[in-house]
């Protein structure tokens, strides 16, 4: 396992379009996450999931952002009918919690994603 | 509301001398603060992290120190090597359940021979 991969690496899409970006976490891994980075500024959260269960959303995912984690492994963020303002690199993470790891999070190169 | 400052986007250094960046916060809940390294093209990397109950934390040439009181943090780098040339984040976290990280701004760093 070579680490957290995402896909695609790059997207350009027009206004109005649906996006969908996939994670793979590192094996095992229970908490996979999504982050959203502008140029600038450092990643701002969006969401996690432990297993299954999305933990915790964000007021920054509107209702046109949504993400899921169907089996626990990997996880897809969709966002539909994008805005020149969705532009940014989108980030997962993974990590570990519970029986003693600490959820230091793991990240994958990002997907960037630029709405004409 | 920015909960997690770098006030320095930039910082230039020699090869061999002392990396200090710094970082600030504002929310005393936080707990436990991370410091993640980034290349061009690529996601954070993980780097050295320190749980508030500790004033200082050491690994190889990265040290982490917390200063409560303050709210404040640095990274120190010694010595610096050119390969340390990269966006550097401090990101904060409150509770010991884990959950999401604040990040703060980023500061680049540039490490020259």
């Amino acid at each position: 396992d070579t680490g957290v991969s995402q896909n695609p690496r790059h997207k350009i899409t027009k206004r109005g379009q649906n996006v969908t970006f996939r994670c793979d976490p590192i094996s095992e891994h229970n908490r996979l996450y999504w982050y959203r980075q502008t140029l600038g500024q450092g990643p701002e959260f969006l969401t996690y999931f432990q297993n299954e269960a999305q933990l915790e959303k964000s007021r920054l995912l509107s209702d046109r952002f949504s993400a899921e984690r169907p089996k626990g492994s990997f996880s897809t963020l969709e966002i539909q009918r994008t805005e020149q303002g969705d532009s940014a690199m989108y980030l997962c993470a993974s990590s570990s919690f519970g029986r003693g790891f600490r959820d230091e999070q793991f990240f994958g190169p990002g997907t960037r994603l630029t709405v004409l | 509301d920015q909960q997690v400052k770098q006030n320095s986007p930039s910082l230039s250094v020699q090869e061999g001398r002392i990396s200090i960046l710094n970082c600030d916060y504002t929310n005393s809940m936080f707990d436990y603060f991370l410091w993640y390294k980034k290349y061009p093209a690529e996601g954070p990397t993980f780097l050295i992290s320190i749980s508030s109950i500790k004033d200082k934390n050491e690994d190889g040439r990265f040290t982490v120190f917390l200063n409560k009181s303050a709210k404040h943090l640095s990274l120190h780098i010694v010595p610096s090597q050119p390969g340390d040339s990269a966006v550097y984040f401090c990101a904060a976290r409150r509770g010991n359940q884990g959950g999401k990280l604040i990040f703060g701004q980023g500061t680049e760093l540039s490490v020259k021979p």
